[in-house]
């Protein structure tokens, strides 16, 4: 079945500067590619997604690339703050599933020191 | 207020008892997941169902059984619990099975085998 890899498993920056999460996965059947992220004590939450159609995509602070080639993703985040801090998950679904066979990696812990 | 809403909080019980953990949500979405999450906070899909339809992860054994009595509600029941039960479970929502929509999660139930 479908294996995530996340790297580094936890980082810790200074607020203001850039991170980057790496994450790759093994099949190519996935098709679409969501990332959500859990801070201390609250629930998981969407943050961004990508599908094996495109290359890059953008929201705010958040930048996601996607290289179907080497089956590998990356997730930049710029200007952090504290509220960043958190635990940030990769997933992969393959086609025709949806969420239902969505495949998580083990999670990049990001610590903002202000 | 619109979310995924899960009882109890937590629960603490002896192996080989009975539990049963419930969700609901009121964001109108048809379909609906349970999730473990480890102590490592590994995430890994159990269960997907809407009204039509229930997938079941392979891995999850058979002691665990999803309970739904309409689309907002999805309830797990656990018979005769193991200590490698101990886990977080996160019930979420979504719109549409076998699509790429954005998950809503709930803030989970700790349950702890002794």
């Amino acid at each position: 079945g479908e294996q995530v890899e996340q790297l580094p498993s936890s980082l810790i920056v200074q607020e203001g500067a850039s991170v980057l999460i790496n994450c790759s996965y093994t099949d190519s059947a996935s098709v679409y590619f969501p990332w959500y992220k859990q801070e201390p004590g609250k629930r998981l939450q969407f943050i961004i997604d990508i599908r094996s159609n495109m290359e890059r995509k953008q929201t705010q602070r958040l930048t996601l690339l996607f290289d179907k080639k080497t089956k590998h993703l990356s997730l930049h985040i710029t200007a952090t703050q504290p509220g960043d801090s958190a635990i940030y998950f990769c997933s992969a679904s393959p086609a025709n599933y949806g969420n239902e066979k969505i495949t998580f990696g083990a999670g990049t812990k990001l610590t903002i020191k202000p | 207020e619109t979310a995924v809403f899960q009882t109890p909080n937590y629960h603490v019980t002896q192996v080989g008892n009975e539990v049963s953990f419930n969700c609901k949500q009121t964001l109108g979405h048809d379909t609906m997941y349970w999730y473990k999450q480890d102590s490592k906070k590994l995430l890994k899909i159990m269960f997907s169902y809407n009204n039509k339809q229930l997938i079941v992860n392979e891995t999850v054994p058979r002691r665990f059984s999803p309970q739904s009595s309409d689309k907002a509600h999805l309830n797990l029941r656990i018979k005769s619990v193991e200590p490698e039960d101990s886990a977080v479970y996160l019930c979420a929502s979504s719109q549409g099975l076998g699509n790429y929509a954005e998950q809503f999660f709930g803030p989970g139930t700790r349950l702890t085998v002794l």
